[in-house]
């Protein structure tokens, strides 16, 4: 059974230009969570989204927006990017909203920012 | 707000020791979750071990043990029989009570080094 895929696993994007990361949850999974890990530092939240509805949001500016579709798969969307928004971006699926038992993580995305 | 702090940014174990990171985080809820995530070169956050805020019998997995104490509000993790997989950095995380959301709010990690 497949775990939860991201892509691509790396991206390299120039500062003003607008980036899309993808992430498919594991089968049968609800939730889709997104984190940013900057290098060094433990993972920060953006986004949640639970069947198809925003369902919380991080502190991060209006740049940053998602969205989920009918088959849970999410977006995650950057634009006018800047040099700090280099980071490994993590996607986290869960069967609920309410992940008691913890989130199973994708491998991310490696953006660089140049 | 709630804060998670790792204060040992490194740790190293010789295979077969045992070994123990440490944890704080700050609350004022009584109701919550505390996990412990490992994260290889590979990327992945692997889950290690969770922990319920209301039991106060503490989690084991196999060679992975917590010690949680809830008054003081710190969450050490214990490896045993430490082995070379183990070597990866590991991140403490709190997530609060439902009304709060569900995310989670991680330390900054440690690395943990396993030498033969």
């Amino acid at each position: 059974d497949a775990g939860v895929t991201q892509s691509p696993t790396h991206l390299i994007k120039t500062r003003g230009q607008q980036v899309t990361l993808r992430c498919s949850p594991i089968s049968g999974h609800k939730s889709v969570s997104w984190y940013q890990q900057v290098l060094g530092q433990g993972p920060q939240f953006i986004f949640q989204y639970y069947e198809k509805e925003e369902r919380g949001r991080g502190n991060f500016p209006d740049r940053f927006s998602a969205r989920q579709f009918p088959n849970y798969s999410s977006e995650l969307n950057v634009n006018a990017l800047l040099l700090g928004d280099s980071a490994l971006y993590l996607c986290a699926s869960s069967l609920w909203a309410q992940a008691d038992y913890g989130y199973t993580f994708g491998s991310g995305t490696r953006l660089t920012v140049v | 707000a709630q804060t998670v702090t790792q204060s040992q940014p490194e740790m190293s174990v010789q295979e077969a020791e045992t070994v123990t990171l440490s944890c704080t985080y700050d609350t004022s809820e009584s109701d919550y979750y505390l996990f412990w995530y490992k994260q290889p070169p590979s990327r992945q956050m692997i889950l290690v071990i969770r922990q319920e805020a209301y039991k106060q019998q503490n989690a084991t997995e196999n060679r992975f043990s917590v010690n949680f104490q809830k008054a003081a509000k710190s969450f050490s993790l214990k490896i045993s029989d430490s082995q070379l997989g183990d070597a990866a950095m590991y991140f403490c995380a709190y997530r609060g009570p439902m009304e709060y959301g569900n995310k989670l709010v991680f330390g900054a990690g440690t690395i943990l080094r396993v030498k033969s």
